[in-house]
């Protein structure tokens, strides 16, 4: 049974950065579109962002854009976010999220990691 | 951004009984709705797609329905395994956007 993998959460200081993986294994990412979702403690999902199977377009919430990056590595079968100046209202469970239809521009979330948890804290 | 809201928020049911959950969209996502379940410590999973279509897995119980912007979940004869919190999510416009959830205990 295929998994997605995230790692890279943990205590960050406020107005640091953070980069957070995904690994896919036993499943195919590369023909999918891709999508971090979080969730602050005790509240409920937020999308995040998505992008393309091939990296040719990327949406991102109007909550985080200019602060957070999507990209991928089809190679590594990696996805990865970047924050940047992170604040206490990102602490949160990050999760990665296969699309369900291979090759649509991004939809519905048919797999998900288990999450990686990102606190901030000085 | 489209605004999703559901209801209610939460809501006690025996086993047994059938609930019925709504989501409503503040303008319309054609048939692009998905409904998810999440239960304690665990990642979303996905339950419902295209408005009306049960994903791979998802039993028979769980009936889906809707379009445009009033949607809802039905579950039949609820099992202990049920009782969770139900997420709808729209993917008919950027960005996609999650309701607030609806938390189903046992009554």
């Amino acid at each position: 049974q295929g998994q997605l993998l995230e790692s890279g959460g943990g205590v960050v200081q406020p107005g640091r950065s953070l980069r957070l993986s995904c690994a896919a294994s036993g499943l195919t990412v590369s023909d999918y579109a891709m999508h971090w979702v979080r969730q602050a403690p005790g509240l409920g999902l937020e999308w995040l962002a998505v992008i393309s199977y091939d990296g040719s377009y990327i949406f991102y919430a109007d909550s985080v854009k200019g602060r957070f990056t999507i990209s991928r590595d089809n190679s590594k079968n990696t996805l990865f976010l970047d924050i940047t100046n992170v604040s206490v209202e990102d602490a949160a469970v990050y999760y990665c999220a296969r699309d369900f239809v291979p090759m649509d521009p991004g939809g519905a979330s048919e797999i998900w990691g288990q999450g990686t948890r990102v606190t901030v804290s000085s | 951004e489209i605004v999703m809201t559901q209801s209610p928020a939460s809501l006690s049911v025996s086993p047994g009984e059938r609930a019925t959950l709504s989501c409503r969209a503040s303008q319309s996502v054609s048939s692009n709705l998905a409904w998810y379940q999440q239960k304690p410590g665990q990642a979303p999973r996905l339950l419902i797609f295209g408005a009306s279509s049960r994903a791979t897995g998802v039993p028979a119980r769980f009936s889906a329905s809707g379009s445009g912007t009033e949607f809802s979940l039905t579950i039949d004869s609820l099992q202990s395994e049920d009782f969770a919190v139900y997420y709808c999510q729209q993917y008919g416009n950027w960005p996609l956007t999650f309701g607030g959830g609806s938390k189903m205990e046992i009554k």
